[in-house]
């Protein structure tokens, strides 16, 4: 079946520890996305790209990279830089309008929990 | 700045139809209007997308009036497992650069079906 794969599940971060997020698509999906969730808030938009070995800064992209080397691939890392870490990170992507340049629906994965040891 | 105005917090009972209105002022001219459901600890989920007048599928119809200011999202008879949260989202016209209109996720309705 066509999806996103996020792993892992569940992640635990030491104090001044980088940890990187997985998220795989094969929906041929050209652009990408990482979203952050806290807990009964709506998602906040932390990276996202558009095409391979391109990617933008969203809202609250301090603290946290990204690469995006490949189509399906578009791995988070979240380095000691940011202070806040715990909580839910959700990968998506979506196809890309490039007639109407509108938003497309974005497919998400299940997500990792991140919390601080 | 695009903005979603929802109601918090939604109770209803099975068979009920239920409609949820989104408030959007400066919604982009060529964005679309989209609905997502999320359950705990899993991603949104995609359930209907429109631009004007009335969409309908499977699971929902979308109602939008004339000037796009909001947007009703009807769920007809619902169960207990459409208990979630759902988010209503427009583009942001600031971030229109390269063709990407960035989606903005308020808080959603959170909406609880009873038996």
């Amino acid at each position: 079946d066509g999806g996103i794969t996020q792993s892992p599940k569940y992640l635990f971060r030491k104090e001044g520890q980088n940890v990187t997020l997985s998220c795989e698509q094969n929906l041929n999906h050209d652009a990408m996305y990482w979203y952050r969730q806290d807990p009964g808030q709506g998602l906040r938009l932390i990276y996202y790209s558009q095409i391979v070995n391109d990617f933008q800064k969203g809202d609250i992209a301090e603290g946290y990279s990204v690469s995006r080397e490949k189509k399906e691939s578009f791995p988070l890392t979240v380095t000691s830089a940011q202070k806040n870490p715990t909580a839910f990170y959700l990968c998506a992507s979506s196809i890309r309008d490039r007639v109407m340049d509108s938003n497309q629906p974005q497919h998400f994965g299940d997500g990792t929990r991140l919390s601080i040891l | 700045l695009a903005k979603t105005t929802q109601p918090i917090s939604m109770d209803s009972y099975e068979g009920q139809e239920v409609n949820i209105t989104c408030s959007h002022n400066n919604i982009a001219t060529n964005d679309y209007i989209t609905w997502y459901q999320q359950f705990p600890s899993q991603g949104p989920r995609f359930i209907i997308q429109g631009y004007k007048t009335k969409v309908t599928n499977e699971v929902a119809s979308l109602f939008i009036p004339a000037d796009r200011k909001s947007s009703t999202l009807s769920l007809p008879r619902v169960s207990l497992s459409d208990t979630a949260v759902y988010y209503c989202l427009v583009g942001d016209q600031r971030w229109f650069s390269g063709g990407y209109n960035k989606l903005i996720f308020g808080a959603g309705t959170r909406l609880a079906v009873h038996p």
